[in-house]
């Protein structure tokens, strides 16, 4: 149980258009996603915290109008990276926290890849 | 100012021998998680450690928190290539949204 996904699991677009990535629970509700960015040999830093049906909370220094955050559903929230410029070329990973679940518990996606040439 | 740091940030070690990792803040947490992460796919929850002082075991993995649950940290016995991969800690904000903080992680290399 408790398994989350990523789709795609990596991208290669062109610099200027905007890329799509969906993070979903499986088997399970999710309340609140999280959004993380992971540059090479580098740790994960968080970008935003999405709560289903209301807007993303944005870390300090995450741009809102180019990484637009929905979670519009219990197991759906989605990345879209608009206007993609090679910077935002990242491995991308999402995590859920599950409805009525511990608070310290959240599941991590595997993942996706953005290149952007 | 990152929340949480790690030591040492690299480490290549022969197969068999002995390390420990460190996760060190000045801020007092409820509680601390340790993650491994392989290239190309997500963190892997190792151990939750909630207790001040608190000792647990996975296999040949120790982990202890902080006294003041301040700092952590990871030592594993008779270490082998399988343990390769990024080890982060991270811990989960005490207010708001709960969200996760992570380390600035140790990069493992363990040579056969």
């Amino acid at each position: 149980g408790a398994v989350v996904s990523q789709h795609p699991s990596w991208v290669i677009c062109k610099s200027g258009t905007s890329v799509k990535i969906e993070c979903r629970s499986l088997d399970f509700q999710a309340t609140t996603m999280f959004w993380y960015r992971q540059f090479p040999k580098q740790s994960l830093m968080l970008m935003a915290t999405s709560n289903e049906g209301s807007k993303a909370t944005y870390e300090q220094g995450v741009e809102k109008d180019k990484f637009l955050i929905n979670h519009a559903s219990l197991t759906l929230s989605t990345l879209t990276v608009t206007s993609a410029h090679p910077e935002d070329s990242s491995f991308y990973i999402c995590s859920a926290r599950a409805f009525g679940g511990s608070y310290n518990e959240q599941f991590f996606g595997p993942g996706t890849r953005l290149t952007v040439l | 100012t990152q929340l949480l740091e790690q030591s040492p940030q690299f480490l290549s070690i022969q197969e068999g021998e002995n390390l420990t990792v460190y996760c060190n803040s000045s801020s007092v947490f409820s509680s601390l998680q340790w993650y491994r992460q392989e290239p190309g796919e997500g963190p892997v929850l190792l151990v939750t450690v909630v207790t001040g002082g608190e000792v647990k075991k996975l296999k040949r993995l120790t982990f202890q928190f902080g006294d003041a649950r301040k700092d952590s940290s990871l030592h594993i016995t008779a270490a082998q290539p399988g343990d390769t991969g990024l080890y982060l800690c991270a811990v989960r904000t005490q207010s708001g949204t709960y969200k996760y903080i992570f380390g600035t992680g140790t990069r493992l290399k363990v040579l056969a």
